[in-house]
């Protein structure tokens, strides 16, 4: 049972354009909501994290916008340049316990020039 | 560089043959995991070690080894692999399980192949 659904699968915006990608969970124990960024022959980094008691969290260019009562949180990348292109994989975990990611099944992006 | 190295980087292997994954982290983290990728499919986790013990094993096939000899270092011993066992195997590693932060690092991977 996939507990994190990520889409779309796969993303292509134009340079200074914006790309979305959204995510909906289904245990309401999550309470941790990272995105991890992937370049070929990368293994995934980091990108920006929200807790549920806020609703956005911006750093930069990215941000990420939560719903709780829907269950989703989206990505939003503004003003996507070509470097961006890589898959995203949004993910969950529970803020107690082992706090293993539970990922979602990734999106790539693709941002022309 | 993310501070996690594997190796190889690449490999290719019969079903018959037996090899291990290596994963070394120079982060001074006492949390480390095996991921497997597979193309289209969400990262599944496969194991978490914390401080050398093994505190997760998610119904990962017996044909799949993990070795934690110290907190700095992690294997994945490989025998009778299977085709479908094909895919990009991730190391990670984070401070703790049991206090933040939680950002996990994560190395370049393995890319195994089985024939």
């Amino acid at each position: 049972q996939q507990q994190v659904k990520q889409s779309p699968q796969s993303l292509i915006v134009q340079k200074g354009g914006i790309s979305i990608i959204n995510c909906a969970y289904e245990n309401t124990a999550f309470d941790y909501f990272p995105w991890y960024q992937q370049f070929p022959g990368k293994g995934p980094a980091l990108l920006i994290a929200i807790r549920p008691d806020v609703s956005e969290k911006k750093e930069g260019r990215f941000t990420i916008s939560f719903n709780k009562s829907a269950k989703q949180f989206s990505l939003h990348i503004m003003d996507s340049q070509p470097g961006d292109s890589a898959t995203y994989f949004c993910a969950a975990s529970i803020d107690t316990g082992r706090r293993a990611l539970t990922f979602g099944s990734g999106t790539r992006l693709q941002v022309q020039p | 560089e993310t501070g996690v190295t594997q190796t190889p980087r690449h490999l290719v292997m019969g079903m018959t043959n037996k090899k291990s994954l290596k994963c070394e982290q120079h982060l001074g983290h006492n949390a480390m995991y095996w991921y497997k990728q597979s193309a289209k499919k969400p990262l599944e986790l496969m194991f978490v070690y914390s401080l050398e013990e093994r505190v997760e094993n998610n119904s990962v096939p017996s044909r799949f080894s993990p070795e934690c000899p110290n907190s700095s270092h992690l294997f994945l011993h490989l025998h009778t692999l299977q085709p479908e066992d094909s895919a990009l195997y991730l190391c990670a590693s984070s401070q703790d399980l049991l206090a933040g932060p939680y950002e996990q690092y994560f190395g370049p991977g393995t890319r195994l192949t089985v024939t």
